[in-house]
């Protein structure tokens, strides 16, 4: 079955700065990969997926993600970051079974002024 | 557009007590559907998904269940309320892209 690290369990960065949140699967296929971002007390919303194709995706709020399949990885990046991307940010790997997918534990995200 | 559901959004019940949260999904037919809870500080842990009405499958053993009366109701249930039961719920609906968009979750105390 597969599996997501994030290894990040709390980042802290400065408004404008860039960032990164990484993130590490094991499957031994083609992955179906997705970044979640989390508001204290709120569900999750996607911002983010990889099925196929070009390895690097844009998604939402100004993020974007590369799938490094040599690296096993797919990590998330924003150019400059904002307050209100204080959040908790979830990696997730499915196997193209509705029914399976995987949760990392979570980067929490801190924006300093 | 589809829009999921959940209520209630906070909930705080003794131990032993029974429970009952509900999903709803509007603007889909024939959704998979997901309950998933979240200890503080913790991932996201699969409970149930059902791919269609009265089908149900438990991914973890436990003192909850879950049903499916209507094609896009999810009803996730306890008879006797644990304290290990407290935590965020998470319901989830995907189609067949495996993409899940998830509820604003239910805040569940037991005490």
């Amino acid at each position: 079955a597969q599996s997501v690290t994030q290894p990040d369990i709390h980042i802290t960065v400065s408004e404008g700065a860039s960032l990164e949140l990484r993130c590490n699967y094991s499957y031994g296929a083609t992955p179906y990969l997705f970044w979640y971002v989390q508001s204290p007390g709120q569900g999750l919303q996607l911002l983010l997926k990889y099925f196929s194709g070009d390895t690097l995706v844009q998604g939402i709020k100004g993020f974007e993600a590369e799938f490094k399949r040599s690296q096993s990885s797919f990590n998330l990046r924003k150019p400059s970051v904002h307050w209100s991307d204080a959040a908790e940010y979830f990696c997730a790997v499915g196997a193209g079974n509705n029914n399976d997918m995987r949760f990392g534990a979570g980067t929490r995200l801190t924006v300093k002024p | 557009s589809q829009t999921i559901h959940q209520w209630p959004a906070t909930l705080v019940q003794p131990v032993g007590s029974p429970l009952s949260l509900e999903c709803t999904v509007e603007g889909t037919s024939n959704p998979n559907l997901y309950w998933y809870r979240q200890a503080a500080g913790r991932g996201l842990q699969l409970l149930f998904y059902s791919v269609g009405i009265g089908q149900i499958s438990s991914e973890v053993p436990q003192n909850l269940s879950a049903s499916r009366p209507q094609d896009r109701q999810f009803i996730l249930s306890s008879k006797k309320l644990l304290l290990s039961d407290s935590g965020f719920y998470l319901c989830a609906w995907s189609l067949q892209s495996d993409t899940q968009y998830f509820g604003p979750g239910t805040r569940l105390t037991v005490l």
